[in-house]
């Protein structure tokens, strides 16, 4: 499968700051990223998407950027809040038989 | 929004049994779902792509023999594990694209222990 890695296994972060998480990937054809928050027991849970043509995309609290010079994005929660306590995954996708392969997990925790 | 389901949700086995996964896309329909596994603080591994009406592909190492996939309707794929041992305890998770939407959905997931 492909190789998708993340730079940071764990990461705990004070209530109401911003949490920043990383993802590297290594194929250079794969052209949509998806992040994923996956909490404890459960499956994962979309939280956003970008494609290749892109470099940044906005939610909800939540920004993900993708620079695709040094195949690396990076998922941006704002105002960190003990809900987003969970697992996450950078997913890439190649287009071709829309099959996702996922990066090793961050695991965030927020701190009250 | 497109929902997965996924039935059991827990399943306890002896060793030697086999063991049933359900993938249901509730209000869509999917030509293909994927099966994932994901042990113990760990990320979640592609373990094979169903195709509704076909074959399915297994990614390399996944015993198809051991891991029987049947994609029967256009929602819905099972996975069974056959004579199952504590080795293949682990999180089963399904996903089914919504082409319409462009992403991707995951079920909730399946836990097996095998004793």
């Amino acid at each position: 499968g492909e190789s998708v890695g993340l730079h940071l296994p764990t990461l705990s972060v004070q209530e109401g700051d911003n949490s920043i998480i990383n993802c590297a990937y290594s194929n250079s054809a794969s052209d949509y990223f998806i992040w994923y928050k996956q909490e404890s027991g459960k499956g994962p849970q979309f939280i956003i998407d970008i494609r290749s043509n892109m470099d940044k995309r906005q939610g909800q609290r939540v920004t993900v950027l993708l620079n695709k010079t040094v195949k690396h994005l990076s998922l941006q929660i704002a105002a960190t809040q003990p809900g987003d306590s969970a697992v996450y995954f950078c997913a890439e996708n190649t287009g071709t038989g829309n099959q996702f392969y996922f990066g090793t997990g961050t695991s965030l925790t927020v701190i009250p | 929004g497109a929902v997965v389901s996924q039935h059991p949700s827990w399943v306890i086995c002896k060793s030697g049994t086999s063991v049933k996964i359900e993938c249901r896309s509730l209000d869509f329909q999917a030509t293909t779902m994927f099966w994932y596994r994901q042990f113990p603080k760990q990320s979640l591994m592609l373990m094979a792509t169903s195709n509704e009406g076909s074959k399915a592909t297994y990614e390399q190492g996944v015993e198809k023999d051991k891991f029987l996939i049947n994609h029967a309707s256009l929602t819905l794929s099972t996975l069974t594990v056959t004579s199952a041992h504590p080795e293949d305890s682990s999180f089963y998770i399904c996903s089914a694209p919504q082409i319409q939407q462009g992403t991707q959905y995951f079920g909730p997931g399946t836990r097996l222990t095998v004793l």
